[in-house]
């Protein structure tokens, strides 16, 4: 079984930029979360999707970043203009499950560097 | 946000040792995870727990849901060189569908 795909691995990029990144879950997976990692913290939720809809946004700093899954399956995540502080990494997630258990299945991560 | 505090935030123990960290928050929780994460990867879940007092072993594994569902433990016995990484507490709380998780616990296995 495929596991979460994200792309691009590495970016870097000056502030005031854009950038995006892309997740397609595992295959089947309803539920769809993108995670921001700052260096030495544990990850924070920025947005999850129930198929096309958004369960919780409420992290999500909506003057700079936005996120869309239109058709329920891939996702992408979009900061525009990027700061300093945004570097970080940023995990896409999905579950099967619709009733969060809290079983998330992981990517790889987009590691972003701003300078 | 909800903050779970993780102890100790790093470990360098030999190999063969155990290894045990734990988990707390000031807030009840209905779901206790932890999980790991490698260098350059994505977290993977290594344990779930969902009943106060539960007591969970997967392999060299065993995590405990705390009775006051304010807390959780995991141990590592007779760690291997493989057990590096970083080590996460999640929680989920009731009614709620959003994970948070701990700082993370990085640990060191010198062989």
């Amino acid at each position: 079984e495929a596991g979460v795909a994200q792309s691009p691995r590495y970016k870097i990029i000056e502030k005031r930029q854009s950038v995006a990144f892309w997740c397609n879950p595992i295959s089947g997976h309803a539920t769809l979360y993108w995670y921001q990692q700052i260096l030495g913290q544990g990850p924070k939720l920025l947005i999850q999707f129930q198929n096309n809809g958004v369960v919780d946004d409420s992290q999500l700093p909506k003057d700079r970043f936005s996120a869309e899954r239109l058709k329920g399956v891939d996702s992408t995540l979009k900061i525009q203009p990027a700061k300093l502080e945004d570097s970080a990494v940023y995990l896409c997630a999905s579950s099967l499950d619709r009733s969060n258990t809290g079983e998330l299945f992981f990517g790889e991560g987009s590691r972003l560097t701003v300078l | 946000g909800q903050q779970l505090n993780q102890s100790p935030q790093s470990m360098f123990i030999q190999e063969g040792e155990d290894v045990s960290m734990n988990c707390t928050s000031s807030s009840i929780f209905n779901t206790w995870l932890w999980y790991k994460q490698d260098p350059g990867e994505g977290p993977v879940l290594l344990i779930a727990l969902y009943k106060a007092g539960e007591l969970t072993s997967n392999g060299r594994l065993t995590a405990q849901f705390g009775i006051t569902r304010k807390d959780s433990f995991l141990n590592i016995s007779a760690s291997i060189p493989s057990d590096v990484g970083i080590y996460f507490c999640a929680g989920l709380q009731g009614g709620s569908e959003k994970l948070v998780f701990g700082k993370g616990m990085k640990l060191t296995v010198n062989p």
